[in-house]
């Protein structure tokens, strides 16, 4: 069971705006920065966003990230099939000197 | 540009022991903590290890705490992962993954991993 929360899935059709969440707790989202990784089928995970809503270059500005407080999210806008992949919230926590992945969303793209 | 190429998985038997490697290329790999994450077969993402850019500090996932043991040599660019008394439950395909600007932060790049089988 993870400590960091998500839906385990999440769909929209081509052009709509998804939202997936990731809850935590003052120990991790709450005092750290979060990241987003992007796992399309039979790949590795792929750095998409961190310090809760910086895009590392070659990431297109469909993505988008937000936190507050102890929960953050990641948006999808304009989506588009290559979209259709996993999603890993992941924070530091300070309580368990550790770093945490969420349980990951599956987008789906109808 | 970053790679990160793990070696040494394989099928092994319960109880025994497996040393997995990571190459690192194209940054300064002194200069950053590096992790262990797996993925178990149709399962999430699970962090298993970090070790500070010199070595001196390291931090386990309870699971793995007293029988893996994370290590690095610089002046190899290599990073290690030592793991005794393997049981089913650490089945998995495991990734190295560079640290991302500091401590308390998360990874960046990833290897394609290697993948762990623990079975008789």
């Amino acid at each position: 069971q993870s400590v960091l929360t998500q839906p385990p899935s999440a769909s929209g059709t081509p052009g709509q705006r998804v939202t997936i969440s990731c809850s935590g707790s003052s120990s991790n989202i709450g005092s750290n920065y979060v990241y987003w990784y992007q796992q399309l089928p039979g790949t590795a995970p792929k750095f998409l966003l961190y310090r809760n809503n910086q895009r590392p270059s070659g990431v297109p500005d469909r993505f988008s990230g937000s936190k507050s407080g102890t929960s953050a999210s990641l948006a999808i806008s304009g989506l588009r099939s290559e979209d259709e992949a996993d999603y890993y919230c992941a924070a530091w926590d300070d309580s368990l000197s550790g770093l945490l992945f969420g349980g990951g969303t599956k987008v789906t793209v109808l | 540009q970053v790679q990160l190429v793990e070696s040494g998985g394989g099928v092994v038997q319960p109880g025994r022991s497996l040393r997995l490697s990571c190459a690192a290329s194209g940054f300064p790999f002194s200069g950053y903590g590096m992790h262990w994450v797996r993925q178990a077969p149709g399962k999430g993402l699970e962090w298993v290890a970090v070790i500070s850019y010199d070595g001196d500090t390291k931090y386990y996932t309870a699971s793995v705490k007293g029988r893996f043991t994370i290590s690095r040599d610089n002046s190899k660019n290599t990073l290690y992962l030592q793991m005794n008394s393997l049981s089913a439950e650490d089945t998995a395909v495991y990734h190295c993954a560079k640290g991302h600007s500091g401590w308390r932060n998360g990874v960046d790049y990833w290897g394609q991993g290697t993948l762990v089988t623990v079975s008789s």
